[in-house]
């Protein structure tokens, strides 16, 4: 049972290129999460989707967009880095659905360290 | 004004101490609540839920404060491994909103 897996781990990127961040869960979790965390700044979330062909715009959507392929997978895709997009990003997932009434926690995969040169 | 507040420490403290971390909350009608670890570079991970009877788990203790929208977190007996920033996490409908976190650093 892996929980919440992300990849790529790591990953570098020049102003301008384009890239994607994947994320998934194997716990059958209906809400899926991206944030992204900056020192001294806490988890800002940037979308959120509360099941499989939802989403919707967290605090910090500017720049990105996002895929809920199906139940499991929750993509993050960045069509232009700019180097504000540097960062650590985390995905995470709760059993409840997202805009219901809930005592749920959330479980969150390792995170991806961008950086945009 | 943000939806969970916490004193971002750090807060230094001796093996053995007993520490306490607090932190408030705008929306009164948040439904959960929660305290997570995260390690330098790591991901959070869930520490414990708070409940309004409050709730202890082996040296961590936990408070809800409804009516003042309050968290608090007691850890007594402050092991070097304590040393991480504390979450405080507030659950409304599913969306989860996150203090900045408070830096405990337990010293030999």
């Amino acid at each position: 049972n892996a929980g919440v897996t992300q990849t790529p781990k790591f990953q570098v990127l020049k102003t301008g290129q384009s890239m994607t961040l994947q994320c998934a869960q194997d716990m059958n979790h209906n809400s899926m999460y991206w944030y992204r965390q900056d020192p001294g700044m806490g988890l800002r979330l940037i979308y959120y989707s509360a099941s499989e062909g939802t989403t919707d715009k967290g605090e910090v959507p500017n720049g990105y967009n996002v895929s809920r392929l199906n139940k499991r997978e929750f993509s993050l895709r960045l069509e232009s880095a700019a180097p504000s997009q540097t960062s650590v990003y985390f995905c995470a997932s709760s059993r409840g659905l997202a805009g219901a009434s809930s005592t749920d926690t959330q479980y969150f995969g390792p995170g991806t360290r961008l950086t945009v040169l | 004004r943000k939806e969970v507040e916490q004193d971002p420490g750090p807060f230094n403290v001796p093996e053995g101490a007993t520490v306490a971390f607090n932190c408030t909350y705008s929306n009164s009608a948040s439904q959960s609540f929660f305290w997570y670890r995260q390690d330098c570079r790591k991901e959070p991970k869930l520490l414990m839920s708070v409940y309004s009877s409050g709730n202890e788990d082996g040296r961590f203790t936990a408070q809800l404060n409804r009516a003042s929208q309050y968290i608090s977190l007691l850890i007594r007996d402050s092991k070097l491994s304590d040393s991480a920033t504390y979450l405080c996490v507030v659950n409304n409908f599913n969306k989860f909103y996150f203090g900045s976190g408070t830096k405990l650093n337990v010293k030999p």
